[in-house]
């Protein structure tokens, strides 16, 4: 079974903090994508990525950065912790366009 | 641009009812179409991929169909248990979309079985 794990489930953050949300995925899949949930707004892409230090903007890239030094792993960072991210972070792969996620990330930031 | 839309927004059901979800989406040029179950606080989990060439995949209770020239997909769930409720979400990945095979998702569908 392919497996996306995402380093934690909920994460409480200080405004202007350096956030790091992790993603690990076993199945040496290229392709992978950090999105954002929000009521109302439905999943928004933040940043993908199509092979290691490889890295493309998605719709809404701003306030945050992604790393990618290995295959298996893809990082969000933010960079610089506002109110206004405080939203769900779902972690995705991709295998001959089948889609599989992590559990989500639900970050707070106060 | 590519648009998906899901119709209805929620929907409440006994259990033991047969249902259906639809999904629509603008641009017939696509690779394939996925649905997804979304429980409260957690991730997606994949239900059934329909590849672009493909017309129905089917798995368990669950039958999902796909109408490239129509722009449609429905998932049709029989005989559906309380456990079945959750968010139910289609996506799409562009045939033009590049080499990374980014997702478009609708908005969701909330179902609610009731015992």
């Amino acid at each position: 079974d392919v497996k996306v794990t995402q380093s934690s489930r909920y994460l409480v953050k200080r405004t202007g903090e350096k956030v790091f949300l992790e993603c690990v995925q076993d199945m040496d899949h290229e392709n992978m994508f950090w999105y954002r949930q929000d009521p109302g707004l439905g999943l928004r892409l933040i940043y993908f990525s199509y092979d290691v230090k490889m890295k493309e903007k998605g719709d809404i890239p701003e306030g945050y950065s992604v790393s990618r030094e290995k295959k298996e792993r893809f990082s969000l960072i933010l960079e610089s912790a506002s109110t206004n991210q405080t939203s769900m972070y779902l972690c995705a792969s991709t295998r001959n366009t089948e889609a599989f996620f992590g559990q989500g990330t639900r970050l707070t930031v106060v | 641009k590519q648009e998906v839309t899901q119709i209805p927004a929620a929907l409440s059901v006994p259990e033991g009812e047969n249902l259906v979800l639809n999904c629509s989406f603008t641009d017939s040029a696509i690779y394939n179409l996925q649905w997804f179950r979304q429980d409260p606080g957690k991730g997606l989990t994949s239900l059934l991929l329909i590849q672009s060439s493909q017309r129905e995949q089917t798995s368990g209770r669950l039958n999902a169909s796909l109408d490239k020239s129509s722009g449609r997909s429905t998932l049709y769930i029989a005989a559906s248990q309380p456990g079945d409720s959750a968010t139910y979400l289609c996506a799409v990945v562009p045939l033009y979309g590049g080499a990374t095979n980014k997702l478009i998702f609708g908005t969701g569908t909330l179902l609610a079985v009731q015992p």
